[in-house]
């Protein structure tokens, strides 16, 4: 069974701040992770994948197999960053390839001024 | 291009009355996903479905829910006979392919049954 956890419910800082968003997960093959963001009143928007490698906005993602995470990490915050924060892992589904996203159930961070 | 298209944003529904949520993928794309969030959770895949197929739908309810993706027109989750627990959040996605490149959401219909 594929799961992913996001232990922070809440998470405040303040601008300049550096910032850690936890996501932990479990999946017996080789899993695709993705960070998804949701600014207010906005659509859900894929913010990182692991498989890229790329640095979005400030943010850097690295997977680590060895404590299955995948931790969002920023070193100054910014107020604009405030939002709510997905992780999600992608898995293999019936259909026979890795098209079922399992979701975290979400950090949402507020960046103080 | 538009991005994916959800309506009705908002939708109220009776205990006991149909609801009928549309999908309309990004141009280009011929993957598209269902997914439910309840308050309080994150995002629960429904359904997978490409032209005219339902590739996976393991999570969708057993009874009174549905989707479609015809070959013409947007894709359709057809809940019937609503009850106060199908209160929630449903997004839409489409991909081009794999979900190597991440799916895009549409801005979800929020369902609220009265």
């Amino acid at each position: 069974a594929q799961r992913v956890t996001q232990p922070e419910k809440l998470l405040s800082v303040f601008k300049g701040a550096p910032v850690e968003l936890k996501c932990n997960y479990s999946y017996s093959g080789s899993p695709e992770l993705f960070w998804y963001v949701q600014y207010s009143r906005q659509r859900l928007q894929l913010l990182l994948r692991h498989i890229s490698r790329e640095s979005i906005k400030g943010f850097t993602a690295d997977l680590n197999k060895g404590e299955t995470s995948f931790h969002l990490k920023k070193p100054f915050a910014q107020e604009e960053d405030s939002a709510m924060y997905y992780c999600a892992l992608s898995g293999l589904g019936s259909g026979g390839s890795n098209y079922k996203l399992t979701f975290g159930k979400g950090t949402l961070l507020t960046v103080n001024p | 291009n538009a991005g994916v298209m959800q309506n009705p944003r908002h939708l109220v529904r009776r205990r006991g009355q149909e609801a009928r949520l549309r999908c309309s993928p990004m141009k280009g794309h011929s993957h598209v996903y269902w997914y439910r969030q309840l308050p309080e959770e994150g995002l629960k895949f429904m359904v997978y479905l490409q032209k005219e197929n339902i590739i996976d739908e393991s999570g969708m309810p057993k009874e009174r829910f549905s989707a479609e993706f015809p070959k013409e027109g947007p894709s359709i989750l057809r809940i019937q006979q609503v009850v106060r627990g199908d209160s929630a959040a449903y997004f839409c996605a489409s991909s081009p392919g794999t979900v190597g490149y991440g799916y895009t959401f549409g801005s979800g219909t929020r369902l609220t049954v009265v």
